[in-house]
């Protein structure tokens, strides 16, 4: 159980353009969505924290109009890189945690969509 | 400052040998202390969660320690095989696990 889904697994892009990346939790109702982004050889960086029916908090630096992120429903959030540049090539991953009281509250990681820019 | 620490940066060991892996926090009010294993071009794995009323769990050949008093943790591998070269990751969460702190992560290579 508390499997998390992310579609697409790889994508390459040209730049200029914008990249949908989705996340799912599959057999769980995620109340909050996480998204993370990861460069070679480091941890992962929050960028935001995405709650259903909500307006996501970006983290500090991270730009709200270049990284839209919607979570229309308890098991589906969107993170869409707008005007994607070269420099925005990285390992975005996703995590979904559960209702409070009614499964996993705890993080489970998706498997990371990796993105690359032209 | 919310923050987390981990002990060795990278660690190179030969298959069948154990290590240990350190985690330092420092959040308030603690939680819980989680270790993930991350494959290359993967998503993170849980391993282990404690909270601060646990001082050791195991999941087959991994066991975390936490200290709540040093507020340390550390990871033990037992006769590590090739499949544990991946990057540990420590995660302290706080604020009754509304937020959290990410570790940098210890990369481990085995070799055989």
């Amino acid at each position: 159980g508390a499997v998390v889904s992310q579609h697409p697994s790889w994508v390459i892009c040209k730049s200029g353009t914008s990249v949908k990346i989705e996340c799912r939790s599959l057999d769980f109702q995620a109340t909050t969505m996480f998204w993370y982004r990861q460069f070679p050889k480091q941890s992962l960086m929050l960028m935001a924290t995405s709650n259903e029916g909500s307006k996501a908090t970006y983290e500090q630096g991270v730009e709200k109009d270049k990284f839209l992120i919607n979570h229309a429903s308890l098991t589906l959030s969107t993170l869409t890189v707008t005007s994607a540049h070269p420099e925005d090539s990285s390992f975005y991953i996703c995590s979904a945690r559960g209702i409070p009281g009614t499964g996993p509250y705890e993080q489970y990681f998706g498997p990371g969509t990796r993105l690359t820019v032209t | 400052k919310n923050q987390v620490e981990q002990s060795p940066q990278s660690l190179i060991i030969l298959e069948g040998k154990n290590c240990t892996l350190q985690c330092n926090y420092t959040v308030s009010p603690f939680s819980n202390l989680r270790w993930y294993k991350q494959d290359t071009g993967r998503g993170p794995v849980s391993l282990t969660i404690m909270t601060f009323s646990e001082n050791t769990k195991s999941n087959g050949r991994y066991t975390a320690t936490l200290d709540a008093d040093t507020k340390q943790s550390s990871l033990h591998i037992t006769a590590s095989q090739l499949s544990d070269s991946a990057s540990y990751i420590c995660v302290a969460s706080f604020n009754y696990g509304q937020n959290f702190v990410f570790g940098p992560g210890t990369r481990l290579s085995v070799l055989p």
